[in-house]
């Protein structure tokens, strides 16, 4: 069954360095999707992506974030200057219509030091 | 703004029990309900996704149910076994196309 692939698993870096998470989504899916969980919190929602441009993004997705499809496979979160409080799990998520299930990858941990 | 509450929050129950997981939310227009298993360390599974207009949806030993009006949703696990020692969020999808995710229910089964 096709799934989405997130690497690196575990990235660790410097605060006040920048970051770049990378996804391949399901390869007909459309949409697009990134979300965190801070250890012990709720998983949120940070942004949504289709037809190459953002369509929905929360308030945690300000300035500090953005995201890109390269190219026609891989889906990128980037962080720049990141805080201590940006250590989380980062999930990538894909589906191909706005009414079908989301389907996660498992995940970068990001650890700011 | 929406909110996602799942009880309880943990649950530990001895293998071949049936169980009930439940979620509400407060803001009734939602697109659907998506309910996830999460494994320590790992991503998210989606199990079930129940339409707005749909009342529930069964697969093998899980059946969710939705009602809607009252906010509320219900994961029924049938005859429980070790391996579905998980944590399980219910998360609603509002037109705006993202998920508000619960806290979660951490599910321990007991051999």
């Amino acid at each position: 069954e096709p799934e989405v692939t997130q690497t690196p698993s575990h990235q660790v870096t410097q605060m006040g360095q920048e970051v770049i998470l990378r996804c391949v989504p399901i390869s007909n899916h459309l949409y697009f999707y990134w979300y965190r969980q801070i250890l012990g919190q709720k998983v949120e929602f940070l942004v949504s992506f289709y037809n190459n441009e953002i369509s929905e993004k929360s308030e945690i997705f300000d300035d500090q974030f953005s995201v890109e499809r390269p190219d026609g496979s891989n889906f990128t979160l980037k962080i720049r200057s990141t805080k201590l409080e940006d250590s989380a799990m980062y999930f990538c998520a894909s589906s191909a219509r706005i009414d079908s299930p989301l389907h996660f990858g498992n995940g970068t941990r990001l650890t700011v030091t | 703004k929406q909110e996602v509450t799942q009880i309880p929050a943990a649950l530990s129950v001895p293998e071949g029990e049936n169980l009930v997981l439940n979620c509400s939310f407060t803001d009734s227009a939602i697109y659907n309900l998506q309910w996830f298993r999460q494994d320590p360390g790992k991503g998210l599974t989606s199990l079930l996704l129940i339409q707005s207009s749909q009342r529930e949806q069964t697969s093998g030993r899980l059946n969710a149910s939705l009602d809607k009006s009252s906010g509320r949703s219900t994961l029924y696990i049938a005859a429980s076994q070790p391996g579905d020692s998980a944590t399980y969020l219910c998360a609603v999808q509002t037109g705006a196309n993202n998920l508000f995710f619960g806290t979660g229910t951490r599910l321990t089964v007991i051999p």
